[in-house]
């Protein structure tokens, strides 16, 4: 079974633009999250999706938004970008929102100049 | 709270055992996992014990659970130079959805 998949691998973006990241999780997981990691806040959780609805967010301002597709990919979107939003974006998917083990794909990497 | 702790830098040598430790403050975590990252990659899934167990065994790798002391630790034996990575600690909370609350991480070094 193939696992998590993230594309593109690495982004450079200026501060102002905009960048969507993709994310396609394992066959049959229903469940996908996202995570920030940089080198001085760590791994923080940012949102999960679930049929298609968000049902959980991090504490991050309302330029990190999300969606979900019926075939359960996900796009993570981030406006207006700053710096410190240079980061590590990874994705993890899960079968259901009750099974809580979650596989991460291999990661965005984001370069904002 | 949902702090979750892990000393920074382990050093060990090659066919020695590693001990990674980690400790957390929510006492209701229903699942707690190790993840290993090496340079430039994702997380990878090691292991993960459900809070009602002292101790899960998967080939190299021994967890240990102790709840009264909200500690655990991965134990990795024979460590062997592929082993060096950042290894994260995660739990997840009940109630709280498919979000983890990841560890700081624990770089380990294996030397020969």
């Amino acid at each position: 079974k193939a696992g998590v998949t993230q594309t593109p691998r690495y982004l450079i973006k200026t501060r102002g633009q905009q960048v969507t990241l993709s994310c396609s999780p394992i066959s049959g997981h229903r469940s996908v999250s996202w995570y920030q990691q940089t080198p001085g806040q760590g791994l923080q959780f940012l949102f999960e999706y679930f049929s298609e609805t968000q049902r959980n967010k991090g504490n991050f301002p309302g330029r990190f938004s999300g969606r979900q597709f019926s075939n359960s990919r996900s796009e993570m979107n981030v406006s207006t970008l700053e710096l410190g939003d240079s980061a590590l974006y990874l994705c993890a998917s899960s079968f259901s929102r009750v099974q809580e083990t979650q596989y991460f794909g291999p990661g965005t990497r984001l370069l904002v100049l | 709270g949902e702090d979750v702790e892990q000393s920074l830098f382990l050093s060990v040598r090659e066919g020695d055992s590693s001990v990674i430790n980690c400790t957390y403050t929510d006492s209701s975590s229903t699942y707690l996992y190790w993840y290993k990252q090496e340079p430039g990659a994702g997380l990878q899934l090691l292991t993960y014990i459900f809070s009602n167990m002292d101790m899960k065994q998967d080939q190299r790798l021994t967890v240990l659970l102790n709840k009264k002391d909200k500690h655990l630790s991965l134990r990795i034996a024979d460590t062997q130079t592929g082993d060096s990575a950042i290894y994260f600690c995660a739990e997840w909370l009940a109630g709280t959805a498919s979000k983890l609350t990841f560890g700081t991480g624990t770089r380990l070094q294996v030397t020969l």
